[in-house]
């Protein structure tokens, strides 16, 4: 099956600095990605839908100078989180879409935890 | 909007009790509909899915019945393990592989 990996798996890094998530589809080709946050015990949210060779269209709420994010290639994503605060600390997850006939699926990546000091 | 609501639990069985995590959704036409377990400390790994009305996905004992009457897809498993220990997420989309809604997850705890 189609397979999503991101990287780092876990980072920390104090306030102020600025960290890159990558977010590759390993085995397809995916014109569109998306990036998720996910607070302790809490559910998945949808933060910005990333398309190849545009700019991302972000989520209402979703601050698009601070999270940063390029989808230069048909396999790599990367969320930017700028100038990184506490308030940042969270599991961001990926995931990538592939065409199956006349249908498309997601496929979701293992995560980032990101834990900012 | 689209949405899906799940029992939140938290769900303590003991080992080899029988299971049901409720789910219902809204949407507009007809999504596809899954569940997703995410262990500790772990991503989002998907369960089983199900893309049209009364399909059945299954996976390591688990089944879910896609059903367009009462707009749900409620989570079964005959026999719990404590090794199914994780929160199970429901989740439904478009058939264009976006708009993913997620519920908000319910933690399930087996004792041995």
């Amino acid at each position: 099956g189609a397979v999503v990996s991101q990287h780092p798996s876990r980072v920390i890094c104090k306030s102020g600095t600025s960290v890159k998530i990558e977010c590759r589809s390993l085995d397809f080709q995916a014109t569109t990605m998306f990036w998720y946050r996910q607070f302790p015990k809490q559910s998945l949210m949808l933060m910005a839908t990333s398309n190849e060779g545009s700019k991302a269209t972000y989520e209402q709420g979703v601050e698009k100078d601070k999270f940063l994010i390029n989808h230069a290639s048909l396999t790599l994503s990367t969320l930017t989180v700028t100038s990184a605060h506490p308030e940042d600390s969270s599991f961001y997850i990926c995931s990538a879409r592939d065409r199956l006939g006349a249908r498309y699926e997601q496929y979701f990546g293992p995560g980032t935890r990101l834990t900012v000091t | 909007g689209d949405s899906v609501t799940q029992m939140e639990g938290p769900v303590t069985l003991s080992e080899e009790a029988f299971l049901t995590i409720n789910c219902t959704y809204t949407a507009t036409g007809y999504p596809s509909l899954f569940w997703y377990v995410q262990y500790p400390g772990e991503g989002l790994q998907l369960l089983l899915k199900a893309t049209k009305a009364d399909d059945k996905g299954s996976n390591k004992g688990f089944e879910a019945t896609y059903r367009k009457e009462t707009t749900s897809f409620h989570l079964e498993k005959g026999s719990v393990q404590v090794s199914d220990s994780a929160v199970y997420f429901c989740a439904s989309s478009d058939n264009y592989g976006q708009n993913f809604v997620f519920g908000p997850g319910t933690r399930l705890s087996v004792l041995p």
